[in-house]
């Protein structure tokens, strides 16, 4: 059973880099057929998709996000990360980490399973 | 503002039937991407409810069900019970930005 697990600083100042790192456990991020992604939550609205990076180490990023962001996997800790630069206010809320599955006879990705999340407040 | 739109609320009775809306367009559900539902409880990990037509992972009761036409999607909820007190999103792909999209949430009251 394939668990993920969040970490982060906590607290961040404007302008900073931020780092957050997900281990993940019960399978492999070199697994064929997955991708491994960042998802956000902002204080009081939806999730917002980050990006991704699959078992070859390709990745791929929210357009809007696309200048700021850099993730990347540690296949020897089977854990994958994500560096946010430039933060701002806009950037704080709860951060998780997923696993994109495309299941045959789906068009198109799922999440399954999820971290529980690290906040990430950026404040001075 | 999300790609997908979701009604901020919806409410019913213990035994009745609630749908949750999950509205699109051209690029994104209305091009024959599926709508993949999920149940998220504030300061858990969010969980997988529905995925592709109409599936249920292991686990997930077949009191929730999930359709799509043309560009909205719905998730069905039967039997309602105080556990399905809860936040619930809708996600799909879409073609114009490339990536994946959610909708805003909607949170459920079990009156």
């Amino acid at each position: 059973q394939v668990q993920l697990q969040e970490s982060g600083p906590g607290l961040v100042k404007p302008s900073q880099t931020v780092s957050l790192t997900c281990i993940v456990s019960g399978g492999s991020i070199t697994s064929g057929g997955y991708s491994w992604s960042w998802i956000r939550q902002n204080p009081g609205k939806g999730l917002e998709w980050i990006g991704f990076i699959n078992n070859s180490g390709d990745t791929r990023y929210n357009p809007s996000l696309k200048s700021r962001v850099f993730i990347s996997g540690d296949t020897s800790k089977n854990q994958f990360s994500v560096k946010l630069r430039s933060v701002t206010a806009a950037d704080t809320g709860v951060y998780f980490c997923a696993r994109g599955i495309v299941a045959a006879g789906t068009v198109g990705e799922y999440f399954h399973p999820w971290g529980q999340g690290t906040l990430v407040i950026v404040s001075s | 503002q999300s790609v997908l739109t979701q009604p901020p609320s919806v409410s019913g009775a213990p035994g009745q039937r609630v749908t949750i809306s999950c509205t699109g367009s051209s690029s994104n559900i209305g091009a024959g991407y599926d709508v993949h539902w999920y149940q998220h409880l504030p300061g858990t990990a969010p969980k997988l409810l529905i995925y592709g037509k109409n599936n249920r992972p292991s686990g997930v009761p077949d009191r929730f069900s999930g359709s799509k036409s043309g560009t909205s999607a719905s998730l069905a909820i039967t039997g309602l019970q105080a556990e399905d007190e809860t936040d619930y999103y809708c996600q799909s792909y879409d073609d114009s930005l490339t990536g994946w999209v959610f909708g805003g949430g909607t949170k459920l009251a079990v009156l």
